[in-house]
């Protein structure tokens, strides 16, 4: 069974500053991994979507990793600002034949503080 | 829609109702997906559509759970019997069709908003 954990659980940190987040996964078997952000009482909005053939993704400020052999990704993100507070969600697909069931790790609630 | 839509946002029960959630997705997602989160935790799946039929239903906690999608579009999650427990937020998505040779087809899920759902 699939299985994702995220640290940290929690990270403050003051504008500006650049941060990783990480995600690992037990099964290394994964058809995609996806991250997500969720504001406080809102859904989840997708941010980065690697295939499992992929090394890496980018977008404006944002650049996600995935090391498949280690069972890890990492979700970087660079010149923080305080609108970057959010929770972020790592999810992962473990296979073509559970298309759309993601697992999700519990997340990391990022405090940026001006 | 250009989204995924969820109605409604908030509902409020007392222990023992029935409750229907509905969700719509975005045009042309042939793909659907129920969600269930708790406070502090991440998503838990529910249920995969594809079309009007249920393709997974696995993580259906128990049969007081219920979800249809009678025309391949709008789904409809259905909670009889509502107990405490029930309370959470339950998250709907939509994606292409697994089998969608599109070549925007990445298995992206979408999500919608949300309906909170507390049982007094």
């Amino acid at each position: 069974k699939q299985e994702v954990t995220q640290i940290p659980a929690a990270l403050s940190v003051p504008e500006g500053e650049n941060l990783v987040l990480n995600c690992s996964f037990t099964d290394s078997a994964i058809y995609n991994l996806q991250w997500f952000r969720q504001d406080p009482g809102k859904g989840l909005t997708s941010l980065l979507l690697i295939q499992s053939s992929q090394r890496e993704q980018t977008s404006g400020r944002l650049n996600a990793s995935l090391d498949k052999s280690s069972g890890r990704s990492t979700l970087y993100i660079a010149a923080s600002q305080p609108g970057d507070s959010a929770t972020y969600l790592c999810a992962v697909c473990s296979g073509w034949t559970s298309y759309g069931k993601l697992t999700f790790g519990q997340g990391t609630i990022l405090t940026v503080h001006p | 829609g250009a989204g995924v839509s969820q109605t409604p946002s908030n509902k409020v029960t007392e222990k023992g109702k029935y409750v229907e959630l509905r969700c719509d997705p975005i045009s042309g997602h042939t793909a659907l997906y129920w969600y269930r989160q708790s406070l502090g935790q991440g998503p838990e799946f529910l249920i995969y559509f594809q079309g009007t039929g249920a393709a997974d239903d696995s993580g259906l906690p128990n049969d007081r759970f219920f979800a249809v999608r009678p025309e391949g579009s709008v789904s409809t999650l259905k909670i009889q019997r509502t107990e405490r427990g029930d309370s959470a937020v339950y998250l709907c998505a939509s994606s292409l069709s697994r089998g969608s040779s599109s070549v925007l087809n990445t298995g992206e899920l979408f999500f919608g908003e949300g309906s909170r759902l507390t049982v007094l």
